[in-house]
């Protein structure tokens, strides 16, 4: 079943500006990652913050946990048109090694 | 970093046929390997992990007879459509844990499925 709301569903944005995106989930979990889909393809993995972390960066991203509210957020900076894809959360549900996504969020970046 | 391949990329089948997708780690022992089924412009949806030597765990709703599992060795498992419907039509999406590691899932390129 899928536990995570992905907000928004869709977003387009001018290239240059940063998008976030946003994820929340039900349960319980030792780890979040985001990943990306280019259409019709199969998944990039992009980040993975623990449960233990507020915040983690790579390159243009910047991630962020809250474990209280159950909700981890996506920043891309300075985006590309290379970018546009669609971004899913997933969530390493405790007590399972499975991996639970989020609907996901189509980015489009606009040259 | 680690590959995961699937075979094939694409497949066009007759309703009622079976078609066998191929999921391998390649530079890498996956003692767990996880099967998803993607609709148009939707999430994965887990369909089943499959467990290196064991059968295969089925999520709610799934139907096991109809997609069959093997997963034989360390590096490879099977998803097998049996009788295949237009419904069946999808992107099916092999994943695998690094046996060292719980933290970390490679994802195969995925294989579109289309039943005529």
């Amino acid at each position: 079943s899928q536990q995570g709301e992905e907000d928004p569903q869709a977003l387009s944005i001018q290239e240059g500006e940063n998008a976030t995106m946003n994820c929340s989930y039900k349960t319980s979990i030792n780890n979040l990652q985001w990943y990306r889909q280019n259409s019709g393809r199969g998944l990039v993995h992009l980040i993975l913050i623990r449960s233990n972390e507020r915040e983690k960066h790579s390159g243009r991203l910047r991630v962020t946990l809250d474990t209280s509210k159950k909700s981890s957020s996506l920043l891309i900076t300075a985006s590309r048109a290379a970018d546009t894809a669609s971004y899913f959360c997933a969530t390493d549900v405790q007590g399972a090694q499975k991996l639970v996504f989020g609907q996901g969020t189509r980015l489009t970046i606009n040259p | 970093g680690a590959v995961v391949s699937q075979h094939p990329s694409r497949v066009i089948c007759k309703s009622g046929t079976s078609v066998k997708i191929e999921c391998r780690s390649l530079d890498f022992q996956a003692t767990t390997m996880f099967w998803y089924r993607q609709f148009p412009k939707k999430s994965l949806m887990l369909m089943a992990t499959s467990n290196e030597g064991s059968k295969a765990t089925y999520e709610q709703g799934v139907e096991k007879d109809k997609f069959l599992i093997n997963h034989a060795s360390l590096t490879l498992s099977t998803l097998t459509v049996t009788s295949a419907h237009p419904e069946d039509s999808s992107f099916y999406i092999c994943s695998a844990f690094i046996a060292a590691s719980t933290d970390t899932q490679y994802f195969g390129p995925g294989t579109r499925l289309t039943v005529l």
